[in-house]
């Protein structure tokens, strides 16, 4: 199985300042068809999650520009850019490359 | 607007049954495949299980592989999670969720609210 690592746990924030989210995967994420399935989710408290960014580095619908993924192979990162109040909550990370699965989770505050 | 209403949970005894079930609306449901992903208290999220559109396929997490069937009715846009032999572990909100399966994406695009199972004697 892959293994999805997310660091850090937790993060404070300022609003308006920028914050960053690290994934690792235990093997490569680069699928047979040379896609890497890589994507980030947004849950705040009491809500479901939310689909952010989609093979590393793609917008879902409605997802504002703040939100920016990059990366390949296993190291990816999810990068919020003048953060807001509504940004709080958990980030996850998941690969659909071998079947699903998900990271531990950053919790994000703001100051 | 895509929704997805889960209703089943409950409290349940060890080694019992549950049925969960999903309605789903604003979209064409048999385009779509279709998942669950549970979330422990507090815990974060895992991927149990995923149908084809046609129900022909369906994949599972080893944990719940022999235990947990997962089906579907698209005369009715409904999935369901019919689960059995239940154990402490599986205490978790049960989420319905779209799965975009294209060659773009791989990825759980819309999430109901979940439905909670606590398996507890």
């Amino acid at each position: 199985d892959i293994v999805m690592t997310q660091t850090p746990l937790s993060s404070v924030v300022t609003l308006g300042q920028s914050a960053s989210i690290s994934c690792r995967s235990s093997q490569s994420l680069v699928h047979s068809s040379g896609n890497t399935y890589l994507s980030w989710f947004h849950q705040r408290p009491g809500q479901p999650p939310r689909l952010l960014i989609y093979r590393v580095s793609n917008r879902f619908s409605g997802v504002p520009d703040r939100f920016s993924g990059s990366g390949a192979g296993t190291d990816f990162t999810l990068k919020i850019s003048r953060v807001e109040a509504e940004d709080v909550g958990v980030y996850y990370c998941m690969q659909g490359t071998q079947w699903w699965t998900f990271g531990q989770g950053t919790k994000v505050e703001i100051k | 607007e895509v929704q997805l209403v889960e209703s089943g949970g409950g409290l349940v005894q060890p080694g019992g049954s549950l049925r969960l079930s999903c309605a789903a609306s604003g979209f064409s449901f048999t385009t779509y495949w279709m998942s669950w992903v549970r979330q422990a208290p507090g815990k974060g999220l895992e991927w149990v299980a995923n149908i084809k559109q046609d129900g022909g396929d369906k994949y599972y997490v080893d944990s719940v592989k022999g235990r947990f069937t997962i089906s579907r009715d698209n005369t009715k846009n409904a999935l369901y999670l019919q689960m059995s032999s239940l154990r402490a572990e599986d205490t978790a909100v049960y989420h319905c969720a779209r799965l975009d399966f294209g060659a773009s994406v791989r990825a759980f695009d819309s999430w109901g609210q979940g439905t909670l199972v606590t398996v507890s004697s």
